[in-house]
């Protein structure tokens, strides 16, 4: 029963270089979502798709891309890293985009140097 | 994007005593309001999920309310023991799940 995962658990980045962060859900949801956890902040919400073939920015999408590559998997890429991007990244699932709990992965913290 | 704000930002409370907390937001494009519990170097997990103006929910010693008129909702904590410290964390549904910055919880034993 994996939930939701999220693929790496940790990553170092130099300013500059460009990843992928993973994210895949188990439960057939069609609401995926990333957030970025900063301390005092709460979590930020930086793309969501609603359902799938679907996207649309959050909060704070500047330096960020995403793509829904199927109903189960969700991923956040970064271009070109910067400092201000180290942070603690969350994906989420949930059954619908409204009324409906969302599910957390583990979490993926993020250092660029 | 909807601005939903927690307060207060902490506090501390002796064991067996309860506590409570509060989450407001635009009452305007409400869908729901969710409660989630945020353990340290863990995910968060939902609480509830409450729809209706006068949603009451309760989880063992936790509960909740929603006014949605006035746009506010109530985490009670009763009896808080030392397990309760965590930060909780509320969100409001539009099209997207928008989250308050949290109210971080310290039972002191």
């Amino acid at each position: 029963n994996a939930g939701v995962t999220q693929t790496p658990k940790f990553q170092v980045l130099k300013t500059g270089q460009s990843m992928t962060l993973q994210c895949a859900q188990d439960m057939n949801h069609n609401s995926m979502y990333w957030y970025r956890q900063d301390p005092g902040m709460g979590l930020r919400l930086i793309y969501y798709s609603a359902s799938e073939g679907t996207t649309d920015k959050g909060e704070v999408p500047n330096g960020y891309n995403v793509s829904r590559l199927n109903k189960r998997e969700f991923s956040l890429r970064l271009e070109s890293a910067a400092p201000s991007q180290t942070s603690v990244y969350f994906c989420a699932s949930s059954e619908e985009y409204r009324n409906t709990e969302a599910f957390f992965g583990q979490g993926t913290r993020l250092t660029v140097v | 994007i909807l601005n939903v704000e927690q307060s207060p930002q902490s506090l501390h409370v002796q064991e067996g005593d309860s506590t409570n907390f509060t989450c407001s937001f635009p009452s305007s494009n409400f869908y729901a309001l969710h409660w989630y519990r945020w353990e340290t170097a863990k995910s968060p997990e939902a609480l509830f999920v409450m729809t209706l103006n006068g949603d009451e929910k309760k989880k063992g010693r936790i509960s909740a309310t929603l006014n949605t008129k006035e746009g506010y909702s109530y985490l009670y904590i009763k009896g808080s023991q030392p397990e309760d410290s965590a930060t909780y964390l509320c969100a409001v549904n539009d099209y997207k799940l928008s989250f308050g910055a949290g109210t971080t919880v310290t039972v002191r034993a």
